[in-house]
């Protein structure tokens, strides 16, 4: 079975930064492409990014509100994928998950960690 | 990249069908068969309900179905079930190796 469970969320003050996590076991983690997707209060999905695996390139792309502010990384020996995000913005509170993605498909999900941006 | 565009609601009686249309551009939608639908409880995770325009991932009753014709998608649930009143949201790939969601749907049953 798999499972991905996200971890790292807290508040933090505008401008601050924030390291999530998601550690995934029940799949071959390296050969998986993974994303995060986000969902502000109330609000609906929004898809913030994804990485390739490392056989095929490794590179993230990110969605262009947070392009530039997030980056993405995965530490394979460690099953762990990793979202670090800086000069956060008060539109930046939501819940995050991470997911598995294949064939365009967001097939596995985590439970979510709250991200809360305020003074 | 825009949000697809979804109705805000949906309802029905037990037993009874209802259809979510997802609609989008030749960017998006039309222009890719990798549509995906997803269900939301309140306070859970998505859960993954159509793949790939129409698949329906193992577990996942065939009272859920997909379609697609042009830029507008759609979801058909029949045989309504107090269980499938929830969110409801679609996703296309948009190229560029990103992706887009709905705007989501609240489906109620009656």
């Amino acid at each position: 079975e798999v499972q991905l469970v996200e971890s790292g969320g807290g508040l933090v003050k505008p401008g601050g930064s924030l390291r999530l996590s998601c550690a995934a076991s029940g799949l071959t983690f390296s050969n998986a492409w993974m994303t995060w997707v986000r969902q502000a209060p109330g609000k609906g999905l929004e898809w913030v990014g994804r990485i390739k695996s490392k056989t095929d390139g490794g590179t993230a792309d990110f969605a262009a509100p947070v392009k530039g502010r997030f980056t993405i990384s995965r530490d394979d020996s460690k099953n762990t994928l990793h979202l670090q995000m800086n000069s956060l913005k008060t539109e930046d509170t939501a819940v995050y998950y991470c997911t598995t993605l294949g064939t365009g498909t967001l097939r596995y999900w985590g439970q979510g960690t709250l991200v809360t941006v305020s003074s | 990249q825009s949000a697809l565009t979804q109705p805000p609601s949906a309802s029905g009686s037990p037993g009874q069908s209802v259809t979510i249309s997802c609609t989008g551009t030749s960017s998006d939608v039309g222009g890719y068969n990798y549509v995906s639908w997803y269900q939301q409880h309140p306070g859970k995770a998505p859960k993954l309900m159509i793949y790939e325009v129409s698949k329906r991932p193992s577990g996942v009753p065939d009272r859920f179905s997909g379609s697609k014709s042009g830029n507008t998608a759609s979801l058909t649930v029949s045989g309504l079930q107090a269980e499938d009143e929830a969110d409801y949201y679609c996703c296309s790939f948009a190229g560029s190796l990103n992706y887009v969601f709905g705007t989501g749907t609240k489906v109620t049953v009656l």
